[in-house]
């Protein structure tokens, strides 16, 4: 079975600059998630999805973040403009309706802001 | 106070050794509780999760203490393998499926 699969899986910007990030979750999970993690804690979660409806995004930084689910399926992250504070790894992550818990991260994007 | 806080790390131990990580959360409404491992520069996996009555697979012991707000996770005879960090995560009650992951505990098994 294929796992959650992300790219870019680097990425290098200047600060002010926007980035993308994209992430297909395991075929049949309905939930998807989006981290961040930054270097020496753990994962945040920034937006949770259930089908292509947002579920949580009460930690997304609204101002300059953006998350997507147009299809049910594939996600795209967006940060526009990007502060030296985002550079982290970016995780998605997905799980079965009746197994929220049970979550499969892909290999994240680590992002750098310079 | 952080929602999910854990031992501070690195552990440093010698093969065949037992080792035992804490994590202690703030929300007592808390419902659900797991173990993830994470090696470096790689994502996150489910260890185990950590039911009410303790639970054992193999090596790995987890258990919760409600009453003090902590997990527990034992490792029993320690393999150069489990050399990874450790992040305890918490699904805050009545919250579908998120959770809150603490900064993790890095071990380190040395032969």
């Amino acid at each position: 079975e294929a796992g959650v699969a992300q790219s870019p899986r680097y990425k290098i910007i200047e600060k002010r600059q926007s980035v993308a990030f994209w992430c297909n979750p395991i075929s049949g999970h309905a939930t998807l998630y989006w981290y961040q993690q930054i270097l020496g804690q753990g994962p945040k979660l920034l937006i949770q999805f259930q089908n292509n409806g947002v579920v949580d995004d009460s930690q997304l930084p609204k101002d300059r973040f953006s998350a997507e689910r147009l299809k049910g399926v594939d996600s795209t992250l967006k940060i526009q403009p990007a502060k030296l504070e985002d550079s982290a790894v970016y995780l998605c992550a997905s799980s079965l309706d009746d197994r929220p818990y049970e979550q499969y991260f892909g290999p994240g994007t680590r992002l750098t802001v310079t | 106070r952080k929602e999910v806080e854990q031992d501070p790390g690195p552990f440093n131990v010698p093969e065949g050794a037992t080792v035992a990580f804490n994590c202690t959360y703030s929300n007592s409404a808390s419902q659900s509780f797991f173990w993830y491992r994470q090696d470096c520069r790689k994502e996150p996996k489910l260890l185990m999760s950590v039911y009410s009555s303790g639970n054992e697979d193999g090596r790995f012991t987890a258990q919760l203490n409600r009453a003090s707000q902590y997990i527990s996770l034992l490792i029993r005879d320690s393999k150069l393998s489990d050399s990874a960090t450790y992040l305890c995560a918490v699904n805050p009650y009545n919250q579908g499926g998120k959770l809150i992951f603490g900064q993790g505990t890095e071990l380190s098994v040395k032969p």
